[in-house]
């Protein structure tokens, strides 16, 4: 099957920090990549698309200056929370859309801790 | 994005035990996917149901979407400890994935 993966997988930081977040796609070229953030015990939510060669479409309520995204090629979409706080802690989840299907591949996520 | 919502939100079970999870709309969908996710794991796709009325099986699992592509079911026969987890459903509408709350399923061995 398709594989995502993520890099880091788990990162703890200073307030303040800016933590970049890694989603490639090892089987396929995503043109659409999806950032997730998942509170514990709580369902998916849809950050923003990310669109290869374009900006990316954020949810409402979702900060752009906060959560920089970059799809700079097919195969790599990255996530940076700029000058994190404790609040921004979560598991952020990428996905990947395969082309002319409608199966989206889940990358491990990556737990962000921020003291 | 439309919304779907999942019931239950937890469900205890013993082994050997059967389980079902639901999720509803109150507009029709154009499909409806369903996706586990092992404790501290990422979801994994399960499947895509589009008919109205179709019924998919994979092993132990039955997932079922209505008549009216309103609603589906995702039912597990005879459950095992492997089967912990939290099962998703989500509506794909264009490049939008929309999840329901998830149902967390637990099973006492």
């Amino acid at each position: 099957g398709a594989v995502v993966s993520q890099h880091p997988s788990w990162v703890i930081c200073k307030s303040g920090t800016s933590v970049k977040i890694e989603c490639r796609s090892l089987d396929f070229q995503a043109t659409t990549m999806f950032w997730y953030r998942q509170f514990p015990k709580q369902s998916l939510m849809l950050m923003a698309t990310s669109n290869e060669g374009s900006k990316a479409t954020y949810e409402q309520g979702v900060e752009k200056d906060k959560f920089l995204i970059n799809h700079a090629s097919l195969t790599l979409s990255t996530l940076t929370v700029t000058s994190a706080h404790p609040e921004d802690s979560s598991f952020y989840i990428c996905s990947a859309k395969r082309p002319a299907t409608d199966t989206q591949y889940f990358g491990p996520g990556t737990r962000l801790t921020v003291l | 994005g439309q919304q779907v919502m999942q019931i239950p939100q937890y469900q205890h079970v013993q082994e050997g035990e059967d389980f079902t999870t639901y999720c509803n709309s109150s507009t029709t969908l154009s499909n409806i996917q369903w996706y586990k996710q092992r404790p501290g794991g990422h979801p994994v796709f399960l499947i895509q149901l589009v008919k109205s009325g179709e019924v998919k099986k994979q092993k132990r699992l039955t997932f079922q979407f209505g008549e009216a592509k309103k609603n589906s079911s995702l039912h597990i026969t005879a459950t095992q400890t492997t089967d912990v987890g939290t099962y998703f459903c989500g509506h794909n509408a264009g490049n939008m994935l929309t999840f329901g709350g998830g149902t967390r399923l637990m099973v006492k061995p």
